[in-house]
């Protein structure tokens, strides 16, 4: 099955990096996803990376794929105590016998930033 | 804002009752997603319709149903409502069937 993990909580200080790791247990997926969720809001498209790349930099964030170990992190640099928000990580699978690409989100990882 | 709306915004009723939420994907976007967000599941795809045909269907139960009109809003029909029906939905739309999906701000649905 289609399992998707992220720690549930971090904590930095604002000015530090914040680097949110997930795990992913689909060697198929196509694209990895970031989202972010506000308090009371919906879910905010952040960034994506294809499986064929390592690496993706867009402004303050920084997206990192290690395919061999199933492994996409998130770096956001200089964080901000608007970056104060819940982060999902979610992979996009083709949907068995649909011919259609579903996404498996994880639980989302808590982003806290201390001023 | 991700051009996709939702309403309404907030819905309470009781156990027993049946719903109706509604969604109007980006101009252009031709695939409707639905998601529902709750604390002890976390985000769990429910239908797709694309172009107003049921596409994908994920861990939708049999009391609820939805449909894709032809002006390419759609609805997701919610009946019998049970306390744990309490949750977020989302609606989520993307060009095609393998795009990236862009989410609505969601509707909470409070059963009671």
């Amino acid at each position: 099955g289609e399992d998707v993990e992220q720690s549930l909580f971090l904590s930095v200080r604002e000015g530090d990096s914040s680097v949110i790791n997930c795990t992913y247990t689909d060697s198929s997926s196509t694209y990895l996803y970031w989202y972010k969720q506000e308090p009371g809001a919906g879910l905010q498209l952040l960034t994506y990376i294809f499986s064929n790349m390592d690496m993706k930099q867009d402004q303050r964030l920084t997206v990192l794929l290690n395919k061999k170990d199933k492994h996409l992190s998130l770096r956001i640099a200089d964080t901000q105590t608007g970056d104060s928000a819940i982060y999902f990580c979610a992979e996009s699978l083709l949907y068995s016998g649909a011919g259609s690409y579903q996404l498996t989100f994880g639980k989302g990882t808590k982003l806290s930033v201390i001023p | 804002d991700s051009g996709v709306t939702q309403t309404p915004k907030h819905l309470i009723t009781a156990t027993g009752q049946r719903v109706t939420l509604r969604c109007s994907p980006r101009s252009g976007d031709l695939s409707v997603y639905w998601y529902q967000q709750s604390l002890d599941q976390g985000l769990q795809f429910l239908i797709q319709y694309y172009n107003g045909e049921e596409r994908a269907k994920g861990n939708i139960l049999e009391r609820f149903s939805a449909q894709q009109f032809p002006d390419l809003h759609s609805e997701l029909n919610l009946s019998s409502l049970e306390l744990g029906d309490s949750a977020l939905y989302f609606c989520a739309s993307s060009v095609a069937w393998g795009d990236t999906q862009y989410f609505g701000p969601g509707t909470r649905l409070t059963v009671l």
